[in-house]
């Protein structure tokens, strides 16, 4: 069974500075990652997805991951970080094949304090 | 291009009573899930529907949940009777195909309040 670990429930940071926030799975075949962004009261929204290929991942708003597959990680990171950034922000992986729903990660909190 | 629709957004009731919520995936997309999202927690699937027909329910609580999706389209998940630790909020997705590394794309959810 495939699992996610997110290592920090609340990252606080100073608006324009940089952020990881780190994601670590556990999966003994191949799979695909994710992350989405919840803003307060919304659904959740694609930021970036892993398939394939590149391990350097550009998404919307920034936001770029890593996937290092012998440390199955896939941290966020951004380089400077704004206001409109806070937000909580899930980890999830599926696959490697077929009809496979996502598993998410607790989740971490970003707090971006100006 | 419309979104996932839900409704209704907010629902506040007792324990032991029941409750529905109603989900219009986006059109053409054949794959429609129900998550649960626990304060704090990440979202957990409860239901996966392929068209109509159910592809995954191993996480739904069947003594007391249900849901149906009767004509491959919209969607409808029952709690009878309530539990305080349903309090939650209730996502529904869609997804083209339901295939492994698609996006899944979110509703704003429900969220359910059970004093």
């Amino acid at each position: 069974a495939q699992s996610v670990t997110q290592l920090d429930s609340q990252v606080p940071v100073f608006e324009e500075a940089p952020v990881e926030l780190r994601c670590n799975y556990s999966s003994s075949v191949s799979v695909y990652l994710f992350w989405y962004v919840q803003y307060p009261n919304q659904g959740l929204q694609l930021l970036l997805k892993y398939l394939s290929g590149s391990t350097l991942v550009k998404g919307i708003n920034g936001f770029e991951a890593e996937f290092n597959k012998s440390q199955t990680s896939f941290h966020l990171r951004k380089p400077s970080v704004h206001i409109s950034d806070t937000a909580e922000y899930f980890c999830a992986v599926s696959g490697p094949s077929g009809n496979t729903p996502l598993v998410f990660g607790k989740g971490t909190r970003l707090s971006v304090i100006a | 291009e419309a979104g996932v629709a839900q409704s209704p957004r907010y629902k506040i009731i007792e324990k032991r009573q029941s409750v529905a919520f109603w989900c219009n995936p986006i059109s053409g997309h054949a794959t429609l899930y129900w998550y649960q999202q626990i304060l704090g927690q990440g979202p957990k699937l409860l239901i996966q529907f392929q068209n109509n027909g159910v592809v995954d329910d191993s996480q739904l609580p069947k003594d007391r949940f249900s849901a149906e999706r009767l004509k491959g389209v919209d969607s409808t998940l029952k709690i009878q009777p309530a539990k305080l630790e349903d309090s939650a909020v209730y996502l529904c997705a869609s997804s083209l195909r339901g295939l492994a590394g698609e996006i899944e794309f979110f509703g704003p959810g429900t969220r359910l309040t059970v004093l």
